[in-house]
């Protein structure tokens, strides 16, 4: 059981790459999230889904795009990388139910030089 | 919208000593749960302790419990026989019971705990 996986840990793109972030779960939890952490400004919501097929937008969503084709699977793209997207990047699911607890992945380092 | 707030931003407190972390939070809700996380130098997010918010009685876990004022919405973390393990960055966060909705952390307290 590997819980919340986070590919890559480390990532250093120049301004306007694009890539990919992978998060993937193994707990068959509908409810999955992405979030940057940023210093002195906590963990801020990027988009999040309720479950296969359905996404939503958070508090800081410009630059990104997300899908949810299969409950496992939750990629976080970024299509033209800015320096302002430097960050660390969490992935998440949450257990609805008795307990309603988040799961976070290892993270991801980005730097956009 | 909703808000959490974490109003100290750094705290240092000795070994063994009691530390006591506020979060303050808005919402007009009546049901919704509270979160404190701990993330280590690690990096890693750590569920410390939860608080339904229909339920009174304060939540506890071994050296680490909750003041939950609800009329206040104040939501207050307190370690007790703090160890130098316990050195890391607290968030509160803030999450509705019944709707499918986002997570609010508040922006975290980074607390030292000193030899």
């Amino acid at each position: 059981n590997a819980g919340v996986t986070q590919t890559p840990k480390f990532q250093v793109l120049k301004t306007g790459q694009s890539m990919t972030l992978q998060c993937a779960q193994d707990m068959n939890h509908e409810y999955m999230s992405w979030y940057r952490q940023d210093p002195g400004m906590g963990l801020r919501l990027i988009h999040y889904s309720v479950g296969a097929g359905i996404t939503d937008q958070g508090e800081v969503p410009n630059g990104y795009n997300v899908s949810r084709s299969t409950t496992e699977d939750f990629p976080l793209r970024l299509l033209s990388a800015a320096p302002s997207q430097t960050s660390v990047y969490f992935c998440a699911t949450l257990a609805r139910g008795a307990y309603n607890e988040q799961f976070f992945g290892p993270g991801t380092r980005l730097t956009v030089l | 919208a909703q808000t959490v707030t974490q109003s100290q931003p750094e705290m240092s407190v000795q070994e063994a000593e009691t530390v006591t972390l506020s979060c303050t939070y808005d919402t007009s809700e009546n049901n919704y749960y509270l979160f404190w996380y701990k993330q280590p130098p690690s990096r890693q997010m750590i569920l410390v302790i939860r608080q339904e918010a229909y339920k009174q009685q304060n939540a506890t876990e071994n050296r680490f419990s909750v003041n939950f004022q609800k009329a206040a919405k104040s939501f207050s973390l307190k370690i007790s026989d703090s160890q130098l393990g316990d050195t890391a960055m607290y968030f509160c966060a803030f999450m509705f019971m019944n709707r499918d909705d986002k997570i609010i952390f508040g922006k975290g307290t980074r607390l030292h705990i000193l030899p």
